[in-house]
């Protein structure tokens, strides 16, 4: 079975600065997907960014990007020049590919931008 | 439509009654996805639908949960005789995935706003 593993309940940061969020993840698959879904007080999932496990290059989305480590099972997100509306629950996700499969999510880190 | 729908947007119930939820995914979408999402957690996985057939029901947590998706497009999902532990926000996603064809972004779950349901 497979598990996502967020350790960072809550972080914070200031306006225009970085920051970076943890995930780890457990599973036997070669063979996968990983994303990060941003969750607003409105509670509207919303796609951060997504990462092929087979691509050996960190994707990137504006000011949003991962650090992928396969062998390690680490997926971290990385929020450049931080803005206000950055602020929400952010939540790490693992799907199997080649499989019309379920989403498992880690706990979820609550971030907060302070201006 | 534009987005994926969920009605209502909050439900609350005394312990014992039935209550049903409403999901529209995106027009086209094969793949149905239900989620409960407890207070200061991650989404948990109920059941899935490809089309109108329930390919997954291995996360519904008691036989009092049911799914249905009867023309391949709107979905319900029903709780009977409701508990306090229902409570919890049960948001729907829609995919593209299960579609013939190559799709870049096949897998990318698109998620509504969940329904809120407090069960007293």
């Amino acid at each position: 079975a497979q598990t996502v593993t967020q350790s960072q309940p809550e972080m914070s940061v200031q306006e225009a600065e970085t920051v970076t969020l943890s995930c780890t993840y457990d599973t036997s698959e070669n063979n996968y997907y990983l994303f990060w879904y941003k969750q607003p007080p409105s509670r509207q999932m919303i796609l951060v960014i997504r990462q092929e496990a087979y691509k050996q290059q960190n994707a990137t989305e504006n000011r949003f990007s991962v650090n992928f480590q396969k062998a390690a099972k680490s997926f971290s997100l990385k929020i450049s020049d931080s803005q206000l509306g950055d602020t929400a629950m952010y939540f790490c996700a693992f799907m199997k590919r080649y499989n019309t499969d379920k989403l498992i999510f880690g706990t979820g880190t609550r971030l907060q931008v302070f201006p | 439509g534009a987005g994926v729908s969920q009605s209502p947007r909050y439900k609350v119930a005394k312990r014992g009654q039935d209550v049903a939820l409403r999901c529209d995914p995106i027009s086209g979408h094969v793949s149905l996805f239900w989620y409960q999402q407890a207070l200061g957690q991650g989404p948990e996985f109920l059941t899935y639908f490809q089309n109108e057939a329930q390919l997954d029901k291995s996360g519904l947590p008691s036989d009092r949960f049911f799914a249905e998706r009867p023309e391949g497009s709107v979905s319900t999902l029903k709780i009977q005789r409701t508990q306090q532990e229902d409570s919890a926000v049960y948001l729907c996603a829609s995919s593209l995935a299960g579609t013939s064809g190559r799709y870049e972004d096949k897998n990318i779950q698109y998620f509504g706003a969940g329904t809120r349901l407090s069960v007293l």
